[in-house]
């Protein structure tokens, strides 16, 4: 089925490990975001791509890195996770004009 | 900068009665407006959005959204509520056209369904 793709669905890591979360899509979909979810914050913006080749911080860019590999995919990486870190993680994709598709999410606990 | 308020974090109703969910927003400039639903454990499903045009906005699930430009809102109503509408609900904004800079969300609103 068409949509973005998230993985891993659950993690759990150490302080100071590191781990790249994936994400795909396959509807040719121009831009690319990573937000994070924590209670009662709703969803903020980590980083994004407007388009392949390029990448922008979003609000809450710090001790998080990406790479868009190509106009399918988004990677958010931890170089050393910290307890802050811990967040349920969305990956979203959208056309030229509106029409955000979220993945399922991916729910890291950093111990 | 847009921010997004959402007045109530919880809101508790009836089954089969009227339910709405308050959206008010902040921006300097035109803005483009959207209601997200998230069931348990899942991702977000756009519900309904505002780009330009009637202000009436309808969407999916028997849910519509009025944009008040006024008043800065943009609620999200439902005539009758059903057990399954039981979820958390985000409204959001951007600024940009296109939205290629992101979607600023609000904190969100726990609809709770009582039978």
């Amino acid at each position: 089925n068409a949509g973005v793709t998230q993985t891993p669905k659950f993690q759990v890591l150490k302080t100071g490990q590191s781990m790249t979360l994936q994400c795909a899509q396959d509807m040719n979909h121009n831009s690319m975001y990573w937000y994070r979810q924590d209670p009662g914050m709703g969803l903020r913006l980590i980083y994004y791509s407007a388009s392949e080749g390029t990448t922008d911080k979003g609000e809450v860019p710090n001790g998080y890195n990406v790479s868009r590999l190509n106009k399918r995919e988004f990677s958010l990486r931890l170089e050393s996770a910290a307890p802050s870190q811990t967040s349920v993680y969305f990956c979203a994709s959208t056309p030229v004009y509106y029409g955000y598709t979220f993945g399922s999410g991916t729910r890291l606990t950093v111990v | 900068a847009q921010s997004v308020t959402q007045l109530d974090s919880q809101v508790p109703v009836f089954e089969e009665a009227p339910v709405e969910l308050r959206c008010n927003y902040s921006s300097s400039v035109s803005v483009y407006l959207f209601w997200y639903v998230q069931y348990p454990n899942q991702g977000l499903q756009l519900l309904l959005k505002y780009l330009s045009g009637s202000t009436l906005v309808k969407g999916i699930n028997g849910f519509e959204a009025e944009f008040n430009k006024s008043q800065t809102s943009f609620h999200l109503r439902k005539p009758s509520v059903h057990i399954s509408d039981t979820a958390e609900y985000f409204c959001a904004v951007s600024e940009s056209g296109g939205g290629a800079d992101g979607l600023t969300f609000g904190k969100g609103t726990h609809l709770i369904i009582q039978p």
